[in-house]
């Protein structure tokens, strides 16, 4: 079954560290680049970050930008995300999709359910 | 960055009505727009893309045009199932994905 299945959302303080990770199934996970999107509850989608297919390029949003880290390890089909430092407003559900190609244009395919992260005093 | 700004925010509308969504970029994008459909509590699932490409197994309902800067979503014959918040992204800047703030399409 083609899947993602996020984990390691929760409760942390502010100006600490959250790392989510999801794991990929039934397709050939190396061969596509990998986002990060998220969600603030009620509120819309923030693209969070890319990760090439090889981890050769990584590019982030102004959001996020010098406090996140995007990896993965295509022996694992896992993809992750650190984020330090967080904020309040890093609350949001994190999801992890998979960028295709269709004619050409890249498209996010595939989706996971999500994780939610809670940033709380 | 590349701004994506959609109008309106929120629209009601009955079963078989027909609807449309703005979505404008704050510079030239081409025709490197995908609109996503978000149910409440799910993730997002892809509709159209290129601007005007249905995504397989989407229904003809569904139809996207425009080019550069103004966008739209049209939904014809409005079904039940149709009724959630649709998102569009530019896919211009491959390094900057951008998505507009979305339209919840409301009985």
């Amino acid at each position: 079954q083609v899947q993602l299945v996020e984990s390691g959302g929760g409760v942390v303080q502010p100006g600490r560290s959250l790392r989510v990770s999801c794991a990929a199934s039934g397709f050939s996970f190396s061969d596509y680049g990998m986002h990060w999107v998220r969600q603030a509850p009620g509120k819309g989608l923030e693209w969070v970050s890319v990760i090439w297919h090889d981890g050769s390029q990584r590019y982030y949003g102004e959001s996020v930008k010098g406090r996140a880290t995007i990896s993965r390890d295509n022996s694992k089909n896992t993809l992750s995300l650190e984020v330090n430092n967080l904020r309040l407003e890093d609350t949001a559900v994190y999801y992890c999709a998979r960028e295709n190609y269709n004619q050409g244009y890249a498209v996010v395919d595939l989706w996971g359910q999500g994780t939610l992260v809670t940033v709380s005093p | 960055d590349i701004q994506m700004t959609q109008s309106p925010t929120s629209l009601s509308a009955s079963v078989g009505d027909t609807v449309t969504i703005t979505c404008r970029a704050s510079q030239s994008i081409a025709n490197y727009l995908i609109w996503y459909q978000q149910k409440s509590g799910k993730a997002p699932t892809l509709l159209i893309y290129a601007a005007s490409i249905l995504q397989s197994g989407v229904p003809p309902r569904f139809s996207g045009r425009g080019f550069e800067t103004n966008f739209t979503l049209t939904i014809s014959n409005l079904q039940p199932e149709d009724f959630a918040t649709y998102f569009c992204q530019q896919s211009f800047n491959p390094f900057l994905y951008t998505f507009g703030q979305g339209t919840k399409l409301e009985i």
